[in-house]
């Protein structure tokens, strides 16, 4: 099964409303990842988040790790059409040196 | 710049065929991975490699096969391609196995 969940699927949002993606594993993460995809293209690196409870911004996102270091999310605030595309996470679990990727959230923003 | 590189971008290859995707980076990066990507599964580990000369299996290592025999190259081989391996192959490299992944621009294979 997969080792790492993520929720929602799908997710449609008005330009300028906010968005969240949640990862969550039922197992504790070393520390969790975020890669960002755009449509035809291929994943790339945003962030890493290794401390619990540790919170992390980059201009209008912000990636938050739980306190029991076993869930994550990534917040969009104010959305625009250029973060169109589907977002990852990935974790790694403690005594596994690689990460386990989550199915993703595609995210669309209409004008 | 070329960062990380995969050969064919796109392949339609008859079943039973055998095929070897390629990869390439120039960034002296230690680790490389092989993921496969479909819809709604995400990216899923096919194979890895820590270090040169070294290898392990992923989360979906069956019908594949990797090497490793230098830094810069980690060729994926299907040996004999079934139609579930139609997919689409992104390889991707980082420094250490547990730091920022690159990826490459993936290979796009159907198997018919």
């Amino acid at each position: 099964g997969q080792q790492v969940m993520q929720i929602p699927q799908y997710q449609h949002v008005q330009e300028g409303e906010d968005f969240t993606t949640y990862c969550n594993s039922s197992t504790t993460l070393s520390n969790i990842q975020w890669y960002k995809q755009r449509p035809g293209g291929h994943p790339v690196f945003l962030i890493q988040l290794v401390k619990s409870g540790e919170v992390k911004k980059q201009k209008r996102l912000t990636f938050q790790f739980g306190e029991a270091k076993k869930n994550s999310s990534l917040h969009i605030t104010a959305t625009q059409t250029t973060d169109v595309g589907t977002y990852f996470c990935a974790g790694m679990l403690n005594n596994f040196n690689k990460f386990y990727f989550g199915s993703g959230t595609k995210l669309n923003v209409k004008p | 710049i070329a960062g990380i590189t995969q050969a064919p971008t796109s392949q339609i290859l008859a079943a039973g065929r055998r095929m070897t995707l390629r990869c390439t980076q120039d960034m002296r990066h230690n680790a490389m991975y092989w993921y496969r990507q479909d819809l709604g599964l995400g990216l899923r580990l096919i194979h890895y490699s820590n270090t040169a000369g070294t290898t392990g299996k992923g989360e979906v290592p069956d019908g594949y096969s990797v090497s490793r025999a230098n830094t810069d190259d980690f060729p994926l081989t299907l040996a004999s391609a079934v139609p579930s391996q139609t997919s689409v192959y992104f390889c991707a490299s980082s420094d250490m196995p547990n730091t920022e992944a690159f990826f490459g621009q993936g290979t796009r294979l159907t198997v018919v």
